[in-house]
C-alpha cells in the first residue's frame, strides 16, 4: 500500500480565518513532507519532517504552521493567509531520507479570499 | 539557483514511443533520478527511479547518460491516459537540495 491521504480535499476560507490540513500515511514511513503547488508549476518544497521532528522550513511565512503528531500523521496549520497563498497543498512521505523515494497525496485545493 | 529543465510540452499520437528529457547540470553526485506523473488537480505519481545507465520497469523506462547531466523517460506505447504532465526530480549539488524539473506538458491523440 503506498497511500497518502489528506483532507479536506477543497478548501476555502476568509484572510483572517484559522484552518488545518491534515494529512495521513500508514506505509511506516519516517519523513513527511508538504509541498505547495501553484497552477502550472512544479511543486516547491515547504517543509520536511524526520522522525517527527522538523527538519527542513524553506524560508516559509509564519502563517503556515506545521506540526507532526506521530509518525502517520501530519498537520498544516494556516491563519491569516493572503489570497496569494491559494493554491495545491502536497503532502509526501518517504523511507527515512530525504532521498529516498517520496509518495504523494491528491492535495488539497485551497482559495483564499 | 541553477533549473532542472525539461521542454514545455510534447505532443503524441497513440501506440507511439515518447521520449521526455530533463536537464540537470548540477545534480548532486550521491542522488537518484525520479520522475512522476501528474494529472489535473492530483498528487504527482512516481514512475520510476535511477542512478546511472538504464532502469526498466513494466511502465516506463529510463535512460541516464555516463555525466548525469541530463535523464531521458520513455513511455512505449503510449495511449490517451498518458495525457499528463511530467517532472524530474534531482538533488541540486549547490544547494543540496531536491528540486522539481519545470515540468513537461504529454497529450496524446487519437
Amino acid at each position: 500500500d503506498t497511500e497518502v491521504t489528506q483532507t479536506p480535499k477543497h478548501l476555502v476560507m476568509g484572510m483572517t480565518n484559522k484552518k488545518s490540513l491534515k494529512c495521513e500515511q500508514h506505509m511506516g514511513h519516517r519523513a513527511m513532507y508538504w509541498y505547495k503547488q501553484k497552477a502550472k508549476k512544479p511543486p516547491e518544497l515547504m517543509f520536511v519532517y524526520s522522525y517527527e521532528k522538523l527538519s527542513i522550513n524553506e524560508s516559509v511565512p509564519s502563517r503556515f504552521s506545521p506540526e507532526c503528531p506521530n509518525s502517520s500523521l501530519l498537520n498544516l496549520h494556516l491563519h491569516a493567509l493572503q489570497p496569494e497563498d491559494s493554491a495545491l497543498y502536497l503532502c509526501a512521505s518517504s523511507q527515512d531520507r530525504l532521498r529516498e523515494t517520496q509518495y504523494f497525496g491528491p492535495g488539497t485545493r485551497l482559495l483564499v479570499l | 539557483l541553477a533549473k532542472t529543465t525539461q521542454p514545455i510540452s510534447m505532443d503524441s499520437y497513440e501506440g507511439q514511443e515518447v521520449n521526455i528529457t530533463c536537464s540537470h547540470n548540477n545534480i548532486a553526485t550521491n542522488d537518484y533520478i525520479t520522475w512522476y506523473q501528474q494529472f489535473p488537480s492530483q498528487g504527482p505519481r512516481f514512475i520510476i527511479q535511477g542512478y546511472k545507465t538504464k532502469v526498466t520497469n513494466e511502465v516506463a523506462s529510463l535512460f541516464i547518460p555516463a555525466d548525469r547531466k541530463s535523464s531521458t523517460l520513455s513511455l512505449p506505447r503510449v495511449s490517451l491516459s498518458d495525457t499528463a504532465v511530467y517532472y524530474c526530480l534531482v538533488g541540486d549539488m549547490n544547494t543540496d537540495k531536491l528540486i522539481f524539473g519545470t515540468g513537461t506538458r504529454l497529450q496524446v491523440f487519437p
